[in-house]
């Protein structure tokens, strides 16, 4: 299936500060989609970029597609103690089927 | 709508049993998708279904996992025998798949397994 490399595996911030998750892959992309997992929780859908160059904004949240549609970046601006948990990017293969970087583990210290 | 409903939410059983997980997909999705989530491997895809039809099952580790999706409202995941290394979350996780796109997934709340 496709593959995307996810950096950093983990971030520890001073609540306060940004946080930025980036997403790599070797080829072009059709799409991109950015989930969030609280702990103990399950994954849930934010967003999914199309367009090459896209950037979208959900409050706190920026999400950008590179312009060769082979990267992709959540930013968070001024984390907050609910921002914690692990992001992930999920990227489609050939028959539709989503497989998962291996997600940036969020910590936020109050 | 209930969401995408998952049972149970643990299972303890012991090495060799056969274990059987069950996933309800929200009703009108057609696609379903059985995920398994490790701390050394992340989330893993195992297989997943389109019109009740496996479509990509590259991702079972081993013939001890089977999958079936009998009709578009259930699907079972099941494990014989079941060995310590297959303790893990198992997600199920159903969407609206179109021709040419990709919808955001809907997941369960998983089951815990843990295989003594």
């Amino acid at each position: 299936g496709q593959q995307v490399m996810q950096i950093p595996q983990y971030q520890h911030v001073q609540e306060g500060e940004d946080f930025t998750t980036y997403c790599n892959s070797s080829t072009t992309l059709s799409n991109i989609q950015w989930y969030k997992q609280r702990p103990g929780g399950h994954p849930v859908f934010l967003i999914q970029l199309v367009k090459s160059g896209e950037v979208k904004k959900q409050k706190r949240l920026t999400f950008q597609f590179g312009e060769a549609k082979k990267n992709s970046s959540l930013h968070i601006t001024a984390t907050q103690t609910t921002d914690v948990g692990t992001y992930f990017c999920a990227v489609s293969g050939s028959a539709r089927q989503l497989t998962f970087g291996s997600g940036t583990q969020l910590t936020v210290l109050p | 709508d209930a969401g995408v409903i998952q049972s149970p939410r643990h299972e303890v059983t012991e090495m060799g049993q056969e274990v059987t997980l069950r996933c309800k997909p929200i009703s009108g999705h057609n696609s379903l998708f059985w995920y398994r989530q490790t701390m050394m491997r992340g989330l893993e895809l195992l297989i997943y279904f389109n019109n009740n039809v496996p479509i990509d099952d590259s991702g079972m580790p081993e013939d001890r996992f089977s999958a079936k999706m009998p009709n578009a409202s259930f699907s079972t995941l099941k494990i014989q025998p079941s060995e310590p290394r297959d303790s893990a979350v198992y997600f199920c996780a159903s969407s609206w798949t179109r021709t040419g796109h990709n919808e955001k997934l809907f997941f369960g709340s998983g089951t815990q397994l843990s295989v003594l």
